[in-house]
Order: C-alpha cells, then sequence, then structure tokens
C-alpha cells in the first residue's frame, strides 16, 4: 500500500457541486499539504497544516477549505466547485525532522 | 518570499544525447534545501535529490549529476546519454529556513527524449 493515498484519483463533477478529496498517509509525518498542479504553472500551495490544530492557508486558498480529521487524515474541500478548478490535486507529508516531502499519487478532478 | 525558476518549458533531445536543466532560485535565508522531482507521464511524483545549502559539493547517481552552485542560485540537472524512459516532467523545489512551512515549486521542464 503506498504511504500517502488520495481518493478519488479521478473525479468529473458539475458546476456549483461540493466535492471532498480525501488524503491519509501511513508515514506519521507532522505536516500534510494540498497542492494543484496545473500545465505550465508548477505546483502551488493551497493549504498546508502542522498538526490537527494548526491549518494555514497557501498561495491559493480561495475557493476550497480543509479539514485535518486526524494526524493521518487531511481532507480537501470545494464548496462549490467551478470549471478553473478543474486540475490535478496533490496531498503530501512531511516529518518536521525531514524536509523531504512525499506526494499522493494525485486526484485528476475535472469540473464541467 | 521565495522562488524557484525553470526558464526551459520544453526540451527535447534524440536519445543518448546529454541534456541539462536549468534551476535558479531565490530565498534570503541562509539555511535552505534544493529538491528535485520526476513526473513521468503516468502523473505521479517521484523524489530524486535533496541538497542542503551548505553543501555545495556536485552529486552523482549513475546517469544523473546535480551541479549546485550558491555564487548564481543555480540547482542544475544533467542526464547524461539520456534514454525514452527519461521523457517526463522535471521539477526543482526549494525550502528555506523562513519560510520552512512551504514547499515552492518551479513551474517545471518537459522533457522528451526522441528514439
Amino acid at each position: 500500500d503506498a504511504d500517502v493515498t488520495q481518493t478519488p484519483r479521478n473525479r468529473i463533477t458539475k458546476t456549483g457541486k461540493r466535492i471532498m478529496l480525501e488524503c491519509s498517509q501511513t508515514k506519521g509525518h507532522d505536516r500534510m499539504y494540498w497542492y494543484r498542479q496545473d500545465p505550465g504553472l508548477g505546483l502551488r500551495l493551497i493549504y498546508y497544516s502542522f498538526d490537527v490544530k494548526d491549518i494555514n492557508k497557501g498561495e491559493i486558498s480561495d475557493g476550497y477549505s480543509v479539514s485535518r480529521q486526524a494526524q493521518a487524515k487531511f481532507s480537501l474541500s470545494l464548496e462549490s466547485a467551478i470549471p478553473n478548478q478543474t486540475a490535478l490535486y496533490f496531498c503530501a507529508t512531511r516529518d518536521r525532522g525531514d524536509t523531504e516531502a512525499f506526494f499522493g499519487q494525485g486526484t485528476r478532478l475535472t469540473v464541467v | 518570499a521565495q522562488k524557484v525558476t525553470q526558464a526551459q518549458t520544453e526540451i527535447s533531445v534524440v536519445e543518448k544525447e546529454d541534456v541539462t536543466l536549468d534551476c535558479v532560485y531565490e530565498t534570503r535565508d541562509t539555511t535552505y534545501y534544493l529538491f528535485w522531482y520526476k513526473q513521468p507521464p503516468s502523473g505521479e511524483l517521484v523524489f530524486l535529490i535533496r541538497r542542503n545549502s551548505f553543501d555545495e559539493q556536485n552529486e552523482i547517481s549513475g546517469r544523473y549529476s546535480w551541479n549546485f552552485q550558491k555564487s548564481t542560485s543555480s540547482f542544475n540537472f544533467t542526464i547524461t546519454a539520456s534514454q525514452v524512459v527519461d521523457s517526463a516532467v522535471y521539477f526543482c523545489a526549494l525550502i528555506s529556513s523562513g519560510s520552512a512551512r512551504q514547499l515552492t515549486f518551479g513551474s517545471g521542464t518537459q522533457l522528451t527524449v526522441l528514439p
């Protein structure tokens, strides 16, 4: 099993719908991140969390919300999806003392 | 603020050619880490290397080598004798001690190796 698991892997949803992307990790890391990837723009940080009670906005948080339900789980929600949120979304984890980030397999989201 | 620039959007080479992917970074911190990730067509992100700001030794791993130069704020990646399987998007990334919360990525370089 993967250390960082994202569900679903692919999703097509309609404009205006609420959708949740889930991430779980078995690495025991404190820090978890959500990124989105768009062609030509690299990965941009949406939200990050240092522990269950510490959640922070990243570069592009508008239109998104997150929930850190437990150390191992970090969910990203789109309250009312819009087409320009069509992207590849990645969850990542990082240990406090080790700066290497471990990524999930990605969730390809299409908003029509 | 920190920033990573990968000026090469796309590169095409013929198999067995050497290719260098450029990465230029900006940070005000003296302690930072640089990374390279590979994203093959399947989409996952594969970690390749991490280098801290106090270690300027170049590194070689098989056909891969990395040239870190603090004087020019660059961390370039060279693939020797490229192969078709090297075709992927390559990302350079940075974490600095002052902004240690964020792993900042460059926009990526699409490398295509033609047979």
